[in-house]
């Protein structure tokens, strides 16, 4: 079974343009998950997307966004770039069994890793 | 605000020690946990998850609740060079610890 992909592996941004991001995730998986992750903060929770919904997000600027399609796969969006914004983005499905991913392990995909300058 | 916390370490074992990496959490209604392991420049690979109190071992691999206490554990028996790297502790809606870097010298 294929893991989870995350495209692109690499990007390079200037500061004020926007980057998207995209996830397909494991097979059968229904829950997609961001997290930012940088030296400093550690693995920080961006989002959580079910069957198309925003089921949960955390403490993120407005210019952080995604949304996923009817076949489970997401995108993320950052606009207006800033140099803070740097860092490596990962995506994780999970089956989200029980009506809730909090009982599902995490498979995570390689990362996007985001340079803003 | 529901918090994990983890010894940011680093911890450093001789090779075939036991390492103990543990976790507290904020949130008594957690009912999930995970240990992950991160290689440095890879992503989180799962190590373990564990839902009840008491111990859940897999190979060298021990996970330990005490949902009293607020508390999770992770040993690794006979320590490898090759499990050198950072474990995140996971709970509950998934908000996880700042990681332990752990280093296994030869």
């Amino acid at each position: 079974k294929a893991g989870v992909t995350q495209t692109p592996r690499y990007l390079i941004k200037t500061r004020g343009q926007q980057v998207t991001l995209s996830c397909s995730p494991i097979s059968g998986h229904r829950s997609v998950s961001w997290y930012q992750q940088t030296p400093g903060q550690g693995l920080q929770f961006l989002f959580e997307y079910f069957s198309e919904t925003q089921r949960n997000k955390g403490n993120f600027p407005g210019r952080f966004s995604g949304r996923q399609f009817s076949n489970s796969r997401s995108e993320m969006n950052v606009s207006t770039l800033e140099l803070g914004d740097s860092a490596l983005y990962l995506c994780a499905s999970s089956l989200a069994l029980g009506g809730g991913r909090a009982l599902s392990p995490l498979h995570f995909g390689n990362g996007t890793r985001l340079t803003v300058t | 605000q529901k918090e994990v916390e983890q010894n940011s370490g680093p911890l450093s074992v001789p090779e075939g020690a036991i390492a103990s990496l543990n976790c507290t959490y904020s949130d008594r209604g957690s009912q999930s946990f995970f240990w992950y392991r991160q290689y440095s420049g890879k992503s989180p690979e799962l190590i373990m998850s564990i839902y009840s109190n008491g111990d859940k071992e897999d190979g060298r691999f021990t996970a330990q609740l005490n949902k009293a206490s607020q508390y999770v554990s992770l040993l690794i028996r006979d320590s490898q060079p090759s499990d050198s790297a950072t474990y995140l502790c996971a709970v509950g809606d998934m908000r996880f610890g700042a990681g332990t870097r752990l280093t296994v010298k030869p």
